[in-house]
């Protein structure tokens, strides 16, 4: 019901330390990857994004990894900030599909 | 503008009323998403226009959810008869070309069917 979703799974950092926010996919024919950031009353908004034919890819602060074989991609977030306190969602889509897949999201608070 | 812009921010309808919700996206922008987006949950994929053909509507939950976008800018949904389970945040999303890599999201339409 609407009381399962509201609960979120939360990871719960101190700031300065490293984050990593886990996701899994379940269609093997994805191969593009987006990670998404929405705070309270915000949309989504464009972290890092990756395709199938690479493995890791960085960009400020942040690290995508993918792992193909079993179907998990994660994010990566060095010396959290409480800047960095929102929702994140992973994102699948494949060539040909214009639409994106959401995952259920992870709710990141950074404790000062 | 500079971002994509919804309008408005919060509706309430009463159950059965017909609801509009605009999206204007950034200027030029080829591709036009809308998502539905349920408290708790991630945004679910409605429909996708490039310019002002709608490619793929398969995300719209029942015929009582319409979408047109008929000049290629601003998008408008519309719900008919709405019911209390259409309750949700409303996305639109634009990118530049064809295809979604890095659509740019607006703030959504709150929308609450009491």
């Amino acid at each position: 019901g609407e009381s399962v979703g509201l609960h979120l799974p939360t990871l719960s950092v101190q700031e300065g330390d490293n984050s990593i926010i886990n996701c899994a996919y379940s269609n093997s024919a994805s191969d593009y990857f987006i990670w998404y950031k929405q705070e309270s009353g915000k949309g989504p908004q464009f972290i890092i994004d990756i395709r199938s034919n690479m493995d890791k890819r960085q960009g400020q602060r942040v690290t995508v990894l993918l792992n193909k074989t079993v179907k998990h991609l994660s994010l990566q977030i060095a010396a959290t900030q409480p800047g960095d306190s929102a929702v994140y969602f992973c994102a699948e889509t494949y060539t040909g599909r214009r639409a994106l897949t959401f995952g259920s999201g992870t709710r990141l608070q950074v404790q000062p | 503008g500079a971002g994509v812009s919804q309008s408005p921010r919060y509706k309430v309808a009463k159950r059965g009323q017909d609801v509009a919700l605009r999206c204007d996206p950034i200027s030029g922008h080829v591709s036009l998403f809308w998502y539905q987006q349920a408290l708790g949950q991630g945004p679910e994929f409605l429909t996708y226009f490039q310019n002002e053909a709608q490619l793929d509507k398969s995300g719209l939950p029942s015929d009582r959810f319409f979408a047109e976008r008929p000049e290629g800018s601003v998008s408008t949904l519309k719900i008919q008869r709405t019911q209390q389970e259409d309750s949700a945040v409303y996305l639109c999303a634009s990118s530049l070309e064809a295809g979604t890599t890095e659509a740019f999201f607006g703030q959504g339409t709150r929308l609450t069917v009491v």
